[in-house]
């Protein structure tokens, strides 16, 4: 079965800096998606950014940023210029045939004036 | 235009009620999904159908059934509410890719605004 590991329970950075949040996965299969959602305090599920396991390009959507690392299953979000508005539960998510989700634990992000 | 929505937002009942949460996609997607998040927001899938077919179903007791009238809408009924079914329950959609190594493919799932469900 995949698991999905976000080792850090709770990250701060001060508006404009930027932050990584990490994201480890378990998978014995070649071909699968990654996900991070962001879930403000609205609980809205929101779609940061997505990650195909076949390309080794990483995929950016403007201030937002992937390090993809197959062999390591690793697979961290770069938030550049952070906003106050970004300030959200953040969720690294693995998508394999059958496309179910399975989600990491998630990692809250609060940002600092 | 909400793309995923969900009835009710917020939905307060005794234990032992039956209840039922609706969802609707307009995105034309062909596949629909229900997650529960947990009280410390772990978001764990509950079904999916595609097409009104029912596709997963996870370990979830049967008090739990997902009904689909037609591929734009996922309902989940509940009987016998328990305590322990206090969450915050999400329906997603998404739009099949075709198959890929002799297995269906799926695009990136949407997600509706989610409904709290607190039993008392």
């Amino acid at each position: 079965a995949q698991t999905v590991t976000q080792s850090q329970p709770e990250m701060s950075v001060q508006e404009a800096e930027t932050v990584t949040l990490s994201c480890t996965y378990d998978t014995s299969e070649n071909n699968y998606y990654l996900f991070w959602y962001k879930q403000p305090p609205s609980r809205q599920m929101i779609l940061v950014i997505r990650q195909e396991a076949y390309k080794q390009q990483n995929a950016t959507e403007n201030r937002f940023s992937v390090n993809f690392q197959k062999a390591a299953k690793s697979f961290s979000l770069k938030i550049s210029d952070s906003q106050l508005g970004d300030t959200a539960m953040y969720f690294c998510a693995f998508m394999s045939y059958g496309n179910k989700l399975v989600f990491g634990a998630g990692t809250i992000l609060r940002v600092k004036s | 235009d909400t793309a995923v929505s969900q009835t009710p937002k917020y939905l307060v009942t005794q234990m032992g009620n039956d209840k039922s949460i609706k969802c609707e996609q307009n995105l034309g997607h062909d596949t629909m999904y229900w997650y529960k998040q947990d009280s410390k927001k772990f978001l764990k899938i509950m079904f999916s159908y595609n097409n009104k077919e029912l596709i997963i179903n996870e370990t979830v007791p049967n008090r739990f059934s997902p009904k689909s009238p037609d591929k734009a809408h996922l309902n989940l009924h509940i009987n016998s509410l328990e305590l322990g079914d206090s969450a915050v329950y999400f329906c997603a959609s998404s739009q099949d890719l075709g198959l890929a190594g002799g297995h269906g493919v799926s695009d990136t799932q949407y997600f509706g605004p989610g409904t709290r469900l607190t039993v008392l």
